[in-house]
């Protein structure tokens, strides 16, 4: 069975730019979640797709925003790049949510010069 | 809101035992994680406890204490390939929205000497 996988691994962008994040996940896994994850703050919650649907929101501001597909694949979009959203972005996919276990993918290394 | 405390850092020997504490405020407490995550890796789940008490599974451990927002990850004989960080995630319920959120603490890293 193969696994939450992210596209692309590493990306480069410069300051105002805008980037897109793809995240697979697991066969039959109707949830994406994506974290941001830094060495200061740890990871932290962006948001969570079930079905398509927006479910839970953490507190970013409006720059970063996410949609679902229909096959469940997702992707996640930052407009205006800033340095301090130099970071690594995780997706983790579960069956029910995040009240069940989450596979997380690999991570997109984002680095804003 | 949530609040996860977790050590920085921690350092342990080869073959010995470590315990990596958690405590946690919460307003909906719906279960505890606990995921390691090695350097440059994704985490990947190591255990859950939504019930007071010890979940044992092999070398690892996980307890916890709902009434004192309290958690512990035990590891026993401990190995090289333990050097990883910890991360404790609580899972919150959002009875309104009639969902749940996990909000994770900062990890904590450990260092296994030889």
């Amino acid at each position: 069975k193969a696994g939450v996988t992210q596209t692309p691994r590493y990306l480069i962008k410069t300051r105002g730019q805008q980037v897109t994040l793809s995240c697979s996940p697991i066969s039959g896994h109707r949830s994406v979640s994506w974290y941001q994850q830094t060495p200061g703050q740890g990871l932290q919650f962006l948001f969570e797709y079930f079905s398509e649907t927006q479910r839970n929101k953490g507190n970013f501001p409006g720059r970063f925003s996410g949609r679902q597909f229909s096959n469940s694949r997702s992707e996640m979009n930052v407009s205006t790049l800033e340095l301090g959203d130099s970071a690594l972005y995780l997706c983790a996919s579960s069956r029910q949510g995040q009240g069940s276990e989450q596979f997380f993918g690999p991570g997109t290394r984002l680095t804003v010069l | 809101g949530q609040n996860i405390d977790q050590p920085t850092e921690m350092t342990a020997t080869e073959g010995a035992i470590v315990q990596i504490n958690c405590t946690y405020q919460t307003s909906g407490f719906n279960g505890l994680f606990w995921y390691q995550q090695h350097a440059g890796e994704a985490p990947t789940f190591l255990s859950y406890n939504v019930l007071d008490g010890l979940e044992e599974k092999g070398r690892f451990s996980s307890f916890l204490s709902r009434s004192k927002g309290y958690s512990y990850l035990l590891l026993k004989e401990l190995q090289m390939k333990d050097s990883a960080s910890y991360l404790c995630a609580v899972r919150d319920h959002d009875s309104g929205a009639g969902s749940y959120q996990l909000t994770f603490g900062k990890g904590t890293k450990l260092s296994v000497i030889p």
